[in-house]
């Protein structure tokens, strides 16, 4: 049972332009959302969050949305650089402390 | 400020065998996650200890079994390992319900 889905695999994008990465969710508990990046050999590493009660959150390049009423959520990188080029996760939780619930992740390429 | 460091960084072990792996969490964080990440997926929680005590667990059998020490790190313990128990393991730590900040993981071969 996949709680949180990355329905895209792969992602390719021109650098400069807008890079938007989705995620669904099916648990209605859910009430937290995180991004992570992921390069090779290394851990995730955390970039945005957005809690159920706001539907955006931006910080510098990085934006993400969060619809509630289709269970949707998406981050918007732009402009997206070369350095992006990572898998990136969705993950959720429910209110209890991080134990955190992740998609299959989507690999972003940011072409020069 | 160290952040969190996870050792060995590869290992390969013989299926049959025991293995334990270690986790030192960001300083300051009092709660410490293991996650498993199998080849093309997601990581996916094995459990979690807070202040020395289990605080909840995924859906992994008894073999996989847990510590956390009075300094907050933590050890990760597989028993009777099997194949398909290959995966990258990453251990994250936090401070209450801040975000979790990941180790760079440790990648463990079952042959």
């Amino acid at each position: 049972d996949q709680q949180v889905k990355q329905n895209s695999p792969s992602l390719s994008v021109q650098e400069g332009r807008i890079s938007i990465l989705n995620c669904d969710y099916t648990n209605s508990m859910f009430d937290y959302f995180l991004w992570y990046k992921k390069y090779p050999a290394e851990g995730p590493t955390f970039l945005i969050s957005i809690s159920s009660i706001k539907d955006k959150n931006e910080d510098g390049r990085f934006t993400v949305f969060l619809n509630k009423s289709a269970k949707h959520l998406s981050l918007h990188i732009v402009p997206s650089q070369p350095g992006d080029s990572a898998v990136y996760f969705c993950a959720a939780s429910a209110g209890n402390g991080n134990k955190l619930v992740f998609g299959a992740g989507t690999i972003l390429r940011v072409k020069s | 400020e160290t952040g969190v460091t996870q050792s060995p960084t590869h290992l390969i072990k013989t299926r049959g065998q025991q293995v334990t792996l270690r986790c030192s969490s960001q300083s300051g964080h009092n709660t410490v996650s293991w996650y498993q990440q199998a080849l093309g997926q997601g990581p996916q929680f094995i459990f979690q200890y807070y202040r020395e005590e289990e605080n909840g667990r995924g859906n992994f059998p008894p073999r996989f079994s847990g510590l956390q020490f009075p300094n907050y790190s933590s050890e990760l313990n597989v028993n009777a390992l099997e194949l398909d128990d290959s995966a990258l393991y990453l251990c994250a730590s936090s401070r209450g319900d801040s975000e979790a900040f990941f180790g760079q993981g440790t990648r463990l071969t079952v042959v």
